[in-house]
Order: structure tokens, then C-alpha cells, then sequence
């Protein structure tokens, strides 16, 4: 069985740009969540869907990010513009109502 | 105070020995409690989890976790170099059945 996967491993952009990260989550899982890690940091929550819908997107930082999950199948994470503190790893998750199943992380530097 | 605080070391070990590594959190009301192995680069990989108070083994690993103190641990025995990661302590949020608050992780060397 495939495990979650995200596209690119690495990005690096200029202040300013846009950057859209993909998540392909475990066949059949309908919970995905998105998580970010600041170097030096510890991992934070972004959001949370399931299926389609957001059920849960409190740790947002703010409206420059933009999480979508058409069809309920993979998802997207679009900064726009990004700044330099957008910088770090941005990891996806998903489940089937346990376990949560981590991807690789997209490493995503702001110069 | 952070939610979930952890020595990021690094805590150097010698292969075979036991290797110790804690977590203090700070939400009294916390029921559900993950340790999370991360190797350099790679995605966080779930070792272990635990809920209630007391001791949880599984092969060279055991949990412990004492909510009074608000502490849990993982304790690895017969260390092995391949052990040598990050070891990230997680909580569910309160009120919450999914949304992980993460401790920022050890660094844990087990040394030949």
C-alpha cells in the first residue's frame, strides 16, 4: 500500500511568490491534515478535512494560505505571497479515524 | 510555557543501554499521548501511543505515563544505533479528537 506522498520535496521561491504544495493521502482515508515545523520549532497544526470539507483549519496562520481538497482526494496548500517566516516543513497527514499516517514533507524556503 | 516541552538534547547512549526520554505537558485535561520517531529528513513515524496511567511495552519499547505529573516517557532498552533519531512527543489537543500538539522533539545518538 502507497503511503501519503507530497509533492515537491523541496521549493524555494522569493518573497513575494506563490507556491502550491500537493498532499496524495492513503487510498480510502478521509481525513487529511496539513502540519508545518518552523526550523527550530515544534510541529504545528494547520488544518484538518475530512473528506472534502474543512473540518478544522484553527491553526492557519493567516489568509495568505490557502488548503483545498477537491473531490476529497488530494489536497492542495497554496501561499500566496509567500514571506520569509513561511519558511519550514510543511507535512501532510492522513487517516482513517486513528492512526494518523505521515508524508515525507515538502521543505519550502523563502528567500 | 510551551504545551509540550521536551530536552532537545542530543541524549547520547551506548548501544545496549537504556535510553530514557520525557515529556512534560501542560494541559491537565489531556487524555491521549503519542511518541513519534523522526529520522533526519524523513516523515514522523508512530512508535508508540498511550492513554491511561502506568506502564505500556511493546518489544524494546515502553511508555509511561503519570497524569498527575503531567509527564509521560519512553523508554528504549537494548539500544541499538538505528534507534539514533528524533523522538517527538505528541498530545491530542483537548476537546479535540485529532489536532496533535507537538513537543519539539529530542535528539537521541546511540553510540557503538
Amino acid at each position: 500500500e502507497a503511503g501519503v506522498t507530497q509533492f515537491p520535496s523541496h521549493s524555494v521561491i522569493e518573497k513575494g511568490q506563490t507556491v502550491t504544495l500537493r498532499c496524495d493521502p492513503i487510498s480510502g482515508h478521509d481525513n487529511l491534515y496539513w502540519y508545518r515545523r518552523v526550523m527550530g520549532k515544534e510541529i504545528k497544526f494547520l488544518l484538518h478535512f475530512v473528506k472534502e470539507s474543512k473540518q478544522d483549519e484553527s491553526g492557519m496562520p493567516n489568509n495568505r494560505f490557502l488548503a483545498e481538497r477537491t473531490g476529497g482526494t488530494y489536497s492542495t496548500l497554496k501561499v500566496q505571497p509567500a514571506e520569509l517566516e513561511d519558511s519550514g516543513v510543511y507535512f501532510c497527514a492522513s487517516s482513517h479515524g486513528g492512526e494518523q499516517f505521515f508524508g515525507p514533507g515538502t521543505r519550502l524556503t523563502v528567500l | 510555557q510551551k504545551e509540550v516541552e521536551q530536552n532537545s538534547g542530543p541524549l547520547s547512549v551506548p548501544e545496549g543501554a537504556i535510553a530514557s526520554l520525557n515529556c512534560t505537558y501542560s494541559d491537565r485535561g489531556s487524555q491521549s499521548f503519542f511518541w513519534y520517531r523522526q529520522y533526519s529528513g524523513k516523515s514522523p513515524e508512530l512508535i508508540m501511543f498511550i492513554y491511561s496511567n502506568g506502564d505500556k511495552e511493546d518489544g524494546r519499547f515502553t511508555a509511561q505515563l503519570n497524569k498527575a505529573s503531567q509527564y509521560v516517557s519512553l523508554l528504549i532498552r537494548d539500544s541499538q544505533p538505528s534507534d539514533s533519531a528524533t523522538y517527538l512527543c505528541a498530545v491530542i489537543k483537548t476537546d479535540s479528537n485529532y489536532q496533535l500538539i507537538w513537543g519539539a522533539g529530542t535528539k537521541l545518538i546511540i553510540k557503538p
